[in-house]
């Protein structure tokens, strides 16, 4: 199994920092690495696909960048409204797996 | 536009058997795999199988294994995940979300397992 490492696992940032966060894979995954925003009582939405592809309607303050084992979601910029938590997840073999989440709180 | 359609909320017993349903619409059933995912209580994301609908294999986390079965119904482009042997760690939000990069979800079901 690919397990997924993301770091940190909790980030308080201040409205227009810029965050990273990691997702480190326990082997190489190519570029099969997606990112997915999910706020309280909603359903998870995709940020970033294959690594680096922005999703479409998805603002130009989320990026992502990395290839092989590891991977890293940027915001640039953050707002309020990205209060939520993050998670990467791969796609590249069975059993697809997810990071175990970072969980950003605006100050 | 695609849509994923949930079945609703239920409370099991511990022991007890659970069917939940996603109905897809919007685009070509066959063309995507669809996978269920789950939210836990203070948990984060957990991917429990997947299934192709055009041939109904599916796949499992080994966590899952001989307690799941998945299926579709290719006439009302509906998948159902058959949960069994309850517990109250199964107690979350299940998702049904369309391959291979879940770019569409449905809203959740949440299975409340208590006795």
């Amino acid at each position: 199994e690919i397990v997924l490492t993301q770091s940190p696992d909790f980030q308080s940032v201040t409205p227009k920092d810029k965050v990273t966060i990691t997702c480190r894979a326990s082997q190489s995954i190519a570029n099969s690495l997606h990112w997915y925003q999910q706020k309280p009582d909603q359903s998870p939405k995709l940020l970033i696909k294959y690594a680096s592809q922005s999703f479409s309607g998805v603002p130009s303050r989320f990026s992502g960048s990395g290839s092989g084992t590891d991977f890293t979601l940027t915001i640039n910029g953050l707002e309020a409204e990205d209060a939520a938590t993050y998670y990467c997840y791969q796609s590249s073999g069975l059993p697809y797996t997810f990071g175990q989440g970072t969980k950003l709180e605006i100050k | 536009q695609v849509q994923l359609v949930q079945s609703g909320a239920e409370v099991k017993r511990p022991g007890a058997s659970v069917t939940l349903s996603c109905k897809s619409s919007g685009y070509t059933f066959n063309d995507y795999y669809l996978h269920w995912v789950r939210l836990a209580p203070g948990q984060g994301l957990e991917w429990m199988g997947i299934i192709t609908p055009s041939n109904g294999i599916a796949r499992f986390a080994q966590k899952f294994q001989g307690r799941v079965s998945m299926t579709r119904d290719t006439s009302t482009s509906t998948i159902y995940m058959d949960l069994t042997n309850l517990k109250s760690e199964d107690t979350a939000v299940y998702y049904c979300a369309r391959g291979p990069i879940f770019d569409y979800w449905g809203q959740g079901s949440l299975i409340t397992v208590s006795s």
